[in-house]
């Protein structure tokens, strides 16, 4: 079973509020992401991160930003939250493996700014 | 660039078998993935294939590889209520990244 973890699960906040939200995972994994999916809807990569000390931009422009200090911590921060952040957000890891990179995922953060 | 298309929508009664379908662009993916997310949960990966293959199956999944069509289906045999989910398709795009379909939403009806 995966070990990786997203905090908190549901988040309501007004607008102009500054955010973290949480990613840890315990399994050594390189590679990091973070998505963003709208609820039921397809997976927008918005960031991701080859390892400590490294991250990029994914392929949806965000207004979000992470940091990668610790291998198991990839946190997401938005600095003013406005409602067309309102979405779900889902954290994944990855190394290599027989399967190729196999994406383990979160159980992710439901935004809502209201 | 790379792409991954499947259909939206697939509805099946309990007990038939489901045909999911995918087709990708990147002639050079080596793994491509089936992934399943049920409602307010994270993807979970179900089976994968290796571009060398033609066919893998595990239990009631039987994943198929038309490499020269690029085209990838997954199938649920005697599929039941608790399959009802969002199904990605998936190919290791350049590098580590993953690139995902859209996902297609099966509804099963008792």
């Amino acid at each position: 079973e995966a070990d990786i973890y997203q905090t908190p699960r549901y988040l309501v906040i007004g607008t102009g509020k500054k955010i973290t939200l949480e990613c840890s995972q315990t399994m050594g994994h390189d590679k990091m992401y973070w998505y963003q999916q709208d609820p039921g809807m397809e997976l927008h990569l918005i960031h991701y991160s080859y390892g400590v000390n490294s991250t990029e931009k994914g392929d949806l422009s965000s207004e979000s930003t992470v940091s990668r200090i610790r291998t198991e911590h990839f946190p997401l921060t938005l600095e003013s939250a406005r409602p067309s952040h309102t979405s779900q957000y889902l954290c994944a890891s990855s190394e290599a493996r027989t399967g190729g990179y196999e994406q383990y995922f979160g159980p992710g953060t439901r935004l809502t700014v209201t | 660039g790379e792409d991954v298309e499947q259909s939206l929508f697939l509805s099946v009664r309990e007990g038939d078998s489901s045909v999911i379908n995918c087709t990708y662009t990147d002639s050079s993916s080596t793994y491509l993935y089936w992934y399943k997310q049920e409602p307010g949960a994270g993807l979970q990966l179900l089976t994968y294939i290796f571009s060398n293959m033609d066919m893998k199956q595990d239990q009631r999944l039987t994943v198929l590889l038309n490499k020269k069509d690029k085209h990838l289906s997954l199938r649920i045999a005697d599929t039941q209520t608790g399959d009802s989910a969002i199904y990605f398709c998936a190919e290791k795009g350049g590098g580590f990244k993953t690139i995902f379909g859209a996902g297609t939403r099966l509804f099963v009806k008792a």
